[in-house]
Order: structure tokens, then sequence, then C-alpha cells
């Protein structure tokens, strides 16, 4: 069974251009999630997607992020434009069913670099 | 709101010897508590998690967690580390009053050396 894959891997950006990161969650899995770790610090939690509808997107930084999970399966996460402080290792994680105890399963990570 | 803290940026300790990465919470509702372990270049995975039940949790790759509730705790311990358990290690906390997400420490750096 493939695992959360996530494209890119690395992304070097000049301040002011957009990126677009991708997330493929494990297959048949309702939860969707991104989070961000900045500059070593703890991993916080972005937004959270059941199928395509947004949970809980307590965590979006600002108006230039933009999530979407249309038709429930991948997920994107666009950032435009891109500033400085927005450099950091966004993970996306997936997870079946609706309770809380469930672990979620993350995939490898993009690094982005703004500069 | 739900917090974890990790006290310790880095953990050293000699293969063969028990370890212990410290990890502490607070919440409102009931914990459930997670391990994750980050190897270089590679995600976070899985190791643990407590639900409810029996206080000493045991995972992957013979680590074990014990949850405290008077001290709100949640350490990671293992009795013989070996030099392929260096890596970074993150605490999490989900809570019945905080929904789905996981709420991180800032993680621990385990090193193992010979």
């Amino acid at each position: 069974e493939a695992g959360v894959t996530q494209f890119p891997s690395h992304s070097v950006i000049e301040k002011g251009q957009t990126v677009t990161l991708r997330c493929d969650p494990i297959s048949g899995h309702d939860n969707l999630y991104w989070y961000r770790r900045v500059m070593g610090k703890e991993i916080k939690f972005l937004l959270h997607f059941v199928k395509e509808s947004k949970q809980d997107e307590s965590g979006m930084p600002n108006n230039r992020f933009l999530a979407e999970r249309t038709g429930g399966t991948y997920s994107t996460l666009k950032v435009q434009p891109a500033e400085l402080e927005d450099s950091g290792v966004y993970f996306c994680a997936s997870s079946p069913g609706q309770g809380v105890t469930g672990e979620a399963f993350f995939g490898q990570g993009t690094r982005l670099t703004v500069v | 709101a739900q917090s974890v803290a990790q006290p310790e940026d880095q953990v050293n300790v000699a293969e063969g010897n028990p370890l212990t990465v410290k990890c502490t919470y607070s919440v409102s509702g009931n914990p459930y508590l997670f391990w994750y372990v980050q190897y270089p270049n590679r995600g976070l995975q899985f190791l643990l998690k407590y639900i409810t039940g029996d206080n000493l949790v045991k995972g992957s790759y013979g680590f074990e967690a014990e949850f405290n509730k008077s001290q709100t705790s949640f350490h990671l311990k293992k009795p013989s580390a070996l030099v392929s358990d260096s890596a970074l290690y993150f605490c999490a906390v989900r809570s019945t009053g905080g929904g789905n997400k996981l709420t991180f420490g800032t993680g621990t750096q385990l090193k193992v050396e010979l």
C-alpha cells in the first residue's frame, strides 16, 4: 500500500512568486491534514479536510494560503505571493475514519525556501 | 487550548544504555497522546499512542511510553538504545475538546553514540 506522497520534495522560489504543493493521501483516507514546521520549531497545524470539505482551517496563517481538495482525493496548498517567513517544511498527513483516537500517517514533507 | 512541551532540544546517550525523551502536555478534555519519529530526509513515522487503558504503552522498534495523568506527562523510553535510534522525536496530543488536529512539541534530537 502506498503511503502519503508529497510533491515536490524541495522548492526554492523568490519572494512574491507562487508555489503549489501537492499531497496524495493514502487511498480511502477521508481525513487529510496540512502541517508546517518553521525554522526548527514545533510542527503547527494548518488545516483539516474531511473528504472535500474543510473541517478546520484555524491554523492557516493568512489569506495568502489556499488549500483545496477537489473530489476528496489529492490536495494542493498554494502560497501566493510567497513571503520569506513562509519558508519551512510542509507536511501532509491522512487518516481513516472520523475519530480522534487514530494515528495520522505523514508524508515526507516539502521543504520550501523563499529567497 | 492544548499544548505540548519537550524540554530537551537534544538527548545524548551511549548505545546499550536506557533512554528517556520527555514530554508534558496540557489539554482540556481527555488527552490522546502520540509519539512520532523523523529520520533524516524522511517523513514522520508513527511510534506509539496512548488512548485509554494501561498507562504503559508499547510501540515500534522496542519503544514504550508511560502515561502519567497526575504529572501530565508521556515520556518515551527504551531499555537499550541503538545507534540507529538516532533521530528527531516529536510528542503530540489530541483531545476530545480539540478536534482532530494534533498539537506537537518542538521535537527532541536523540543522539546515540557508540
